[in-house]
């Protein structure tokens, strides 16, 4: 069955430093996220991608972040200046057509630790 | 804000024994969808069930149940004989017809101990 791939699994960086966590969604979606999910804390929506361009996003997506599809299979959240209250796990997901009721499918997530 | 609420932190049970999981979700649209998602230890999500606003027929899969009740906007999980296994974070989520955003309820945790 595809699957929706993250990587790294876990990224440690330092305050102030960029970090880019990179998912490739299923290859016939056409519809991205990025969830976060504090540890302990419940999964928040941070984005939503369709067609090559921002559709949605939350309060928590300031400036500091921003997204991007390279090319045709990556699809990648980048964080220019990382703040300790980043740390997190950071789900990408993808669904297709059919509206809301086609589920969104996750990838593992990225552990990201800001030190 | 339309939210989703879960009010059972943290289940304990015993291998073998059923479990239900709470779901109650407040929203203004006609259509919306609804969906229950299992985060394992290891951490990733998994895609349990989603049910659109118009079908309240409950569901069946193997040892887990949904009961979907419009009238009280509850959308319970039951893990009927649960197994060790079943331990794990339970998220239930909602979603608008052509909305782009999973609003997640804080998730429950089941300990199922053997």
């Amino acid at each position: 069955e595809p699957e929706v791939t993250q990587t790294p699994s876990h990224q440690v960086t330092q305050m102030g430093q960029e970090v880019i966590l990179r998912c490739v969604p299923i290859s016939n979606h056409l519809y991205f996220y990025w969830y976060r999910q504090i540890l302990g804390q419940k999964v928040e929506f941070l984005v939503s991608f369709y067609n090559n361009e921002i559709s949605e996003k939350s309060e928590i997506f300031d400036d500091q972040f921003s997204v991007e599809r390279p090319d045709g299979s990556n699809f990648t959240l980048k964080i220019r200046s990382t703040k300790l209250e980043d740390s997190a796990m950071y789900f990408c997901a993808s669904r297709g057509t059919g509206g809301g009721n086609s589920p969104l499918h996750f990838g593992n997530g990225t552990r990201l630790t800001v030190t | 804000a339309q939210k989703v609420t879960q009010a059972q932190t943290e289940i304990s049970v015993v291998e073998k024994e059923d479990v239900t999981l709470d779901c109650v979700y407040e929203t203004r649209d006609t259509t919306y969808y609804l969906f229950w998602y299992k985060q394992p230890p290891s951490g990733e999500l998994v895609f349990l069930i989603r049910r659109n606003s118009f079908d309240e027929q409950n569901e069946i899969s193997g040892r887990y149940s949904w009961n979907f009740q419009k009238s009280t906007s509850s959308f319970n999980f039951t893990i009927t004989a649960s197994q060790v296994v079943d331990s794990a974070v339970y998220f239930c989520a909602r979603n608008k017809e052509y909305g782009n955003k999973l609003v997640f309820g804080a998730g429950t945790i089941l300990r199922v101990k053997s």
